[in-house]
């Protein structure tokens, strides 16, 4: 069976620091992958997406980037945090999907909350 | 982009009532799910429901989807304390035959008392 891990769960770290967040897949291959940011109270707001490795789409510009170095993981980085960037982050994935198809259901990780002081 | 919109945002109910979520979108879709999030948590797939079904029901879990009316609804029947959590809808976008990633609304909060 298919599982999701991410690290850490919890992170507070200074403003103008820099930032980590690793999630990796186990059981699939090639799958979509995605971060989301969800602040207090709200819904997702997909950050980045990834149908391969090198491969990464920006949904929103930002001060975090990410990375696909392996078929199975994904990165969310940062050089310089700012106080906006706190939140709940969540990784998620999905089987490939053929073009033109509809998106499959996704499966998240559980998720990294973070705090920017 | 904002594709689904939950109403309630927050909906508190004792347990046995059934509880009811409705979720609006503004442009036509492929399918439309539903994820369940517990406190603190990640999001838990619901149930899916494509755009050529009318109602779709998975144990104590009833969606319909009204297309005409861009919207569907989350029925929990016979709720329990542990239903207690926040509830999304997720839409695809269609752009032109476009990638098209899920969209998530803001959520349903539901509070289930014992």
């Amino acid at each position: 069976s298919q599982t999701i891990h991410q690290w850490p769960a919890t992170l507070v770290q200074p403003v103008g620091s820099p930032l980590s967040l690793e999630c990796t897949v186990e059981g699939t291959s090639n799958p979509n992958l995605y971060w989301y940011r969800q602040a207090a109270g709200r819904g997702l707001q997909l950050l980045f997406y990834s149908v391969g490795i090198g491969q990464i789409s920006s949904e929103v510009p930002q001060n975090l980037s990410a990375s696909r170095p392996q078929d199975r993981q994904f990165i969310l980085s940062s050089k310089k945090l700012l106080l906006s960037d706190s939140g709940f982050y969540l990784c998620a994935w999905s089987s490939i999907r053929t073009s033109g198809r509809a998106p499959d259901t996704q499966y998240f990780g559980p998720g990294t909350r973070l705090t920017v002081l | 982009s904002q594709q689904g919109e939950e109403d309630p945002q927050a909906l508190s109910i004792q347990e046995g009532e059934n509880a009811t979520m409705n979720c609006s979108y503004k442009t036509s879709i492929n399918n439309l799910q539903w994820y369940r999030q517990n406190s603190g948590r990640g999001l838990v797939h619901l149930i899916l429901i494509r755009s050529n079904e009318r109602e779709k029901h998975s144990g104590r879990l009833r969606v319909t989807l009204d297309t005409s009316k861009k919207s569907s609804s989350l029925l929990i029947t016979a709720s329990r304390a542990a239903d207690t959590a926040s509830y999304f809808c997720a839409t695809d976008e269609v752009y032109g035959g476009s990638q098209g990633n899920l969209i998530f609304g803001k959520g349903t909060k539901l509070s289930v008392k014992p």
